[in-house]
């Protein structure tokens, strides 16, 4: 069966320092994977997606994330924080034999402290 | 281009009641698909529609429905509403039948309150 795990429940850093949300997943095949962002009261935006081709993946809003089998983990990473990424953040991976049905870690939610 | 549209935005039922939500998908996307968002439970999938057809289904119990009309636009259902229905109702549209490369583009949800 495949699965995502967020790591953290909560992450705080400070304005203008590196942001990292860990993810570790298990596929028993190549998977999909997506990092998705929900402010307060909003819905799902994709930040990005890797479907087995570079590993490292950029997205929007300065983010990416690198594809690590050896360590089963899809790590996000953004160099300096801006109070804007306060939200919370799923890992998401795939299901390859069920169309594309979505599974989502439990989230991970940044806070950007000034 | 407007983006996925989810109706109301907010609702409060009562138990025992039941509850139509909507969801019209980004132009020129024919497949729509339901999550259900809890505290608790995290994000979990409901089902997906492609061309009015239900092609996936979750582990929900049967009160929950749904069905996908020929404009792809998609309605569920819930009927005999319990108190742990209480969720943020979510819709996403992709271009195609979903895949393990399908961008899913979701809505801003609808708020489900059972009193």
């Amino acid at each position: 069966a495949q699965s995502v795990t967020q790591l953290d429940s909560h992450v705080s850093v400070s304005e203008g320092t590196p942001v990292l949300l860990r993810c570790n997943y298990s596929s028993s095949y190549s998977p999909s994977l997506f990092w998705y962002v929900q402010h307060p009261n909003k819905g799902l935006q994709l930040l990005l997606k890797y479907t087995s081709a570079a590993t490292l993946v950029k997205g929007i809003n300065g983010f990416e994330a690198e594809f690590k089998k050896s360590e089963t983990s899809f790590h996000l990473t953004k160099p300096s924080a801006h109070m804007s990424d306060a939200a919370e953040y799923f890992c998401v991976v795939s299901v390859w034999n069920q169309g594309g049905k979505l599974i989502f870690g439990q989230g991970t939610e940044l806070s950007v402290k000034p | 281009k407007a983006g996925v549209t989810q109706t109301p935005r907010y609702l409060i039922k009562t138990r025992g009641q039941q509850v139509t939500l909507s969801c019209s998908p980004i132009s020129g996307h024919r497949s729509v698909s339901w999550y259900q968002q809890t505290p608790g439970q995290g994000l979990q999938f409901l089902f997906e529609y492609f061309s009015e057809t239900q092609r996936n289904k979750g582990n929900f119990p049967g009160r929950f429905s749904g069905r996908q009309f020929s404009n792809s636009r998609s309605e569920m259902n819930v009927s005999t509403l319990e108190l742990g229905d209480s969720a943020l109702y979510l819709c996403a549209s992709s271009l195609g039948p979903s895949s393990v490369n399908t961008e899913a583009f979701f809505g801003q949800g609808t708020r489900l309150t059972v009193v």
